[in-house]
C-alpha cells in the first residue's frame, strides 16, 4: 500500500498570502488528522477530519482551516499568513476516527513565511 | 504543568545499551503513542497501547494506568536508533485530541 503523501513538501510564502496544503491518506483510511510542529512548540494538534466532517479542533484561531473530501483527500488552508506559522505541517491518517487508532503520518510540508 | 511530561530530555548510549525512555501523563487517555522521528522530520508511528506491553523487534513498551505512566525500552541500541522519540495521549475529556510531550532527543554512538 501507498503510504500517505502530502504536497507540496516545501514553501515560501510571504506574510498576508494564503497557503493550502494536501494530504492523501492511506488507501481505505477515513480519518486524517493535522499537525503543526515548531521548535518552540513543538507537536500541536490542529484538527481530525473524519467522511469529510471535522471531529475535533485544536487551539488554533479562525485563520486554519481544512476540508476532507469524498475520497478522504484532505486540504489545510491558512489563510492571512504570519511569521509565527513557519513550521512542519504534518498529516496523518487512520482507520477510524477519534485519534484511538494507529496513525500512520506523511513526510510533512515545510512551510517559510517570511 | 504540561500534561505529557517526558523524560530524559536528551539520552546519549553506547551501541549496545539498554535504553529507557519515560512518559507520565495527568490527565484521564484513552490511548498512548510512542512515535519516532527522525531527522528531515518524518514521523513513525513504533506503539499504540491502552494497557500492558507490546514489543515489536527490540522495542518495548509499557503502560501502566493506574500510575499514569508509559515507558519505551530499547534493546540492544545501534546508531540507527538515534532519532526524536515522542509520547503522545488521546484524551477523552478534549474528543480524543492527541496531546504530545516534548520528545526525547536519542543519540547512540558506534
Amino acid at each position: 500500500k501507498a503510504g500517505v503523501t502530502q504536497t507540496p513538501r516545501y514553501l515560501i510564502k510571504t506574510r498576508g498570502q494564503q497557503v493550502t496544503l494536501s494530504c492523501s491518506p492511506i488507501s481505505g483510511h477515513r480519518s486524517v488528522s493535522w499537525y503543526q510542529q515548531t521548535p518552540g512548540q513543538g507537536l500541536q494538534f490542529l484538527f481530525e477530519y473524519f467522511s469529510e466532517t471535522q471531529r475535533n479542533k485544536g487551539n488554533f484561531p479562525g485563520r486554519f482551516s481544512g476540508r476532507q473530501f469524498s475520497n478522504s483527500r484532505s486540504e489545510m488552508n491558512v489563510s492571512t499568513l504570519e511569521l509565527g506559522d513557519s513550521a512542519l505541517y504534518l498529516c496523518a491518517s487512520s482507520r477510524g476516527t477519534g485519534l484511538v487508532y494507529e496513525q500512520y503520518f506523511g513526510p510533512g510540508t515545510r512551510l517559510t513565511v517570511t | 504543568k504540561n500534561e505529557v511530561e517526558q523524560s530524559p530530555q536528551n539520552l546519549t548510549a553506547q551501541e549496545g545499551e539498554f535504553i529507557t525512555i519515560n512518559c507520565s501523563y495527568s490527565v484521564g487517555i484513552s490511548a498512548l503513542h510512542w512515535l519516532q522521528q527522525h531527522p528531515g522530520g518524518g514521523i513513525v508511528s513504533l506503539f499504540m497501547l491502552s494497557s500492558g506491553k507490546k514489543k515489536h523487534g527490540r522495542l518495548i513498551a509499557t503502560i501502566n494506568i493506574q500510575e499514569k505512566h508509559s515507558s519505551l525500552h530499547i534493546t540492544a541500541s545501534h546508531p540507527r536508533d538515534s532519532a526524536v522519540y515522542i509520547c503522545a495521549v488521546s484524551v477523552p475529556k478534549y474528543g480524543n485530541k492527541l496531546v504530545f510531550g516534548a520528545g526525547t532527543i536519542l543519540r547512540v554512538k558506534s
